[in-house]
């Protein structure tokens, strides 16, 4: 089963209007952490966001916030105020809290191409 | 901002030929890793090292190998080129966290997008 669901292959957002991109997870653990990176058309990934699995608030991070639904195991992008910048690749991430060495590993799932018009 | 450099950023290269793709990091993190991503799609780890002389296979199967003999450097392999293996490889690293670490977060490269004819 995959780990990561983003259902979304890709995205259109108007400039200035916000946007959600949704994640989805697949884990037993209790302990994990959930990340965004954005992906530009350069190539690099940008670490965007990060959400505790124990984290009892909604991260914030300037015009990025996760919104967190534990119990329905999901973890969306919103993105506020869109820009053309803003346009690239995203991907969610998921680290397991196992003990043992797996916890090395972050989780990609498939990315979602968001594209900003003017 | 992140201190990892991959270099080189682009490379076309004829099959059978040996490559080294390098990859450093100027911010003393232990942990380092290599990820293979074809177009559009998501990150496949395939290896990472936990410091010098520590080197694991990840998730996805690879014919490249690596070295961590300094603590900034982790270099990747393919002894002979093959057209299956163009794509794009991305370095990584992180900071060790002897709990659970769930927070760590990695810093990535620019990546090498390798095209083997």
């Amino acid at each position: 089963a995959q780990k990561i669901t983003q259902t979304q292959p890709g995205m259109f957002v108007q400039e200035k209007e916000a946007v959600t991109l949704d994640c989805t997870y697949d884990t037993s653990d209790q302990s994990y952490g959930l990340f965004w990176y954005k992906q530009p058309s350069s190539g690099e990934m940008i670490f965007l966001i990060y959400q505790g699995s124990y984290d009892e608030q909604n991260a914030t991070e300037g015009r990025y916030s996760l919104n967190f639904q534990k119990a329905r195991k999901s973890a969306n992008l919103v993105i506020s105020a869109s820009q053309l910048g803003d346009s690239a690749m995203y991907f969610c991430a998921m680290r397991e809290g196992k003990s043992g060495g797996s916890n090395y590993k972050l989780t990609f799932g498939k990315g979602t191409l968001l594209t900003v018009n003017p | 901002e992140a201190d990892i450099y991959q270099t080189p950023r682009y490379l076309v290269i004829g099959t059978g030929k040996k490559i080294t793709l390098e990859c450093s990091q100027t911010m003393g993190h232990d942990k380092m890793y290599w990820y293979q991503q074809d177009p559009g799609m998501e990150l496949h780890l395939i290896h990472y090292s936990y410091g010098v002389n520590s080197t694991e296979k990840g998730d996805l199967s690879s014919e490249s190998t690596v070295s961590r003999i300094r603590t900034e450097h982790f270099p990747l392999t393919l002894e002979s080129a093959r057209p299956s293996h163009t794509s794009q490889y991305l370095c990584a690293s992180s900071e060790f966290d002897w709990g659970t670490a769930t927070n760590e977060k990695l810093f990535f490269g620019s990546g090498t997008q390798l095209s083997v004819l």
